[in-house]
């Protein structure tokens, strides 16, 4: 069973509106949650990073939301573009900080911004 | 710096061919690693190195071998491809303590007919 579980699976959303990805963990211990962001044909590019001890974490218009507690994140896009399109991918990172090589990964959500 | 860069992007093989992926980073980092991403699933670990002449199975090394002879390279081999190892490859690599600065590259798509 995967470790991180992410949803929607994919989702549409008109161009400027906002939406919430979630991701639920059961990783255990973690050193640290990212959001990744994958444009078709692309690697992953990294968009946040939060330390167990963080509850948020912003880049631009995308802001990341950590509950170690619940183990759940998010990830909300603010007024969407169309260069929005892409994967977004979860990714815990294993094991304690300075010795977390290994990463988790969700399966990610799709999502598709239209005009 | 070019980052991580993989060769070739794409690239089709016959069952039972042998093929080499290559991945070069030019960033000095210890931690290289090599994942495959197949449609509704996550990124699965093949194989890692922690440095130069160490490497280590990940989740899924069956039918994979790799080498790490410089800290600049990681290759990844294909003994005997298999239709099963149809999927897009990703090699990263990261600093000392991996954690930041996570990097990946472009891809490498195989397919095995």
């Amino acid at each position: 069973k995967n470790q991180v579980e992410q949803s929607p699976q994919s989702l549409i959303i008109l161009e400027g509106k906002n939406c919430t990805l979630q991701c639920n963990y059961t990783v255990s211990p973690f050193s640290n949650l990212r959001w990744y962001k994958q444009d078709t044909g692309r690697g992953p590019v990294s968009l946040t990073i939060m330390t167990f001890s963080e509850n948020t974490k912003s880049n631009g218009r995308y802001t990341a939301t950590l509950d170690a507690d619940t183990k759940q994140s998010s990830l909300h896009i603010t007024a969407s573009q169309l260069s929005d399109s892409a994967s977004y991918i979860c990714v815990v990172s294993l094991g304690r900080p300075g010795n977390d090589y290994k990463l988790s990964f969700g399966a990610g959500t799709t999502v598709t911004v239209r005009a | 710096n070019a980052g991580v860069t993989q060769t070739p992007k794409f690239q089709v093989l016959k069952t039972g061919q042998s093929m080499t992926l290559q991945c070069a980073q030019d960033m000095n980092h210890e931690y290289m690693s090599w994942y495959r991403q197949d449609p509704g699933m996550g990124l699965r670990l093949i194989h890692y190195s922690v440095g130069a002449g160490i490497t280590d199975q990940g989740e899924v090394p069956n039918g994979y071998n790799v080498s790490r002879s410089t800290t600049e390279d990681f290759p990844l081999r294909l003994l005997s491809a298999a239709p099963s190892q149809t999927s897009v490859y990703f090699c990263a690599s990261s600093p000392p303590g991996g954690g930041y600065g996570y990097t990946f590259g472009s891809g490498t798509r195989l397919t095995v007919v």
